[in-house]
């Protein structure tokens, strides 16, 4: 899969938006866009996904780059239960390669009371 | 409510011991996946299963064996521990048609 590049930390503070960046400058055109997050002692647990076009779910929006070369996750209101540490993952649905999810070392986001 | 569970949640064990860590789910998912992290590294997979009779090595399968005893249940054994084999591994199921994995709380293997 291919490649993604985040920043190692991030802040924000209670109530106030977050958006948490994913650079994939290599990303092909099979690559759909995951995002997860693990909380501290717990495993990881599914955000979002997308493709091509922006997407929204209760827990988050999705906003995907017109190139595809970048996506933001956008947290629309910053809790505590959201200090976590977020990961892009990338996932070719071609039907090649392992089925692996390939978490690197994703963003820890800090939310500040 | 918890989909997936794995048990034990921590053990500590010694050099040379058998283990075996298990994992069942209620999802109703075909596929399995075990996966070990290591402090401040991502998710490496070990191995993982698309059905009772379907086995498949992932990237660090050495030192590990599998069993899929039915479709709810995937047990992941270390045949004799090492101290590298230290870490949080974590159990998670997936549909055949979606790449979503669901994730349990994992289990803490301290081996001395």
């Amino acid at each position: 899969d291919a490649k993604t590049t985040q920043p190692n930390s991030m802040e924000s503070n209670e109530e106030e938006p977050v958006h948490l960046p994913c650079n994939h400058s290599t990303i092909s055109g099979t690559d759909y866009i995951h995002w997860y997050r693990q909380l501290p002692s717990q495993g990881p647990e599914y955000v979002i996904h997308g493709l091509t076009s922006n997407v929204n779910n209760r827990m988050a929006s999705l906003a995907i780059a017109e190139d595809r070369k970048s996506s933001t996750l956008i947290l629309h209101r910053a809790t505590l239960r959201d200090a976590a540490v977020y990961y892009c993952i990338l996932r070719d649905r071609s039907g090649a390669g392992s089925y692996q999810l390939t978490f690197g070392k994703g963003t820890k986001l800090s939310v500040i009371p | 409510d918890a989909d997936v569970t794995q048990t034990p949640r921590n053990r500590i064990t010694k050099t040379g011991k058998r283990i075996m860590l298990e994992c069942s789910q209620t999802k109703g998912h075909d596929r399995m996946y075990w996966y070990r992290q290591d402090p401040g590294l991502g998710l490496r997979l070990i191995y993982y299963s698309f059905d009772v009779k379907d086995i498949n090595k992932g990237e660090i399968s050495d030192g590990y064996s599998v069993s899929r005893q039915a479709q709810a249940k995937f047990s992941l054994s270390l045949e004799s521990a090492i101290p590298n084999q230290t870490a949080l591994y974590f159990c998670a199921t997936s549909r055949l048609s979606t790449d979503t994995q669901y994730f349990g709380p994992g289990t803490r293997l301290t081996v001395l």
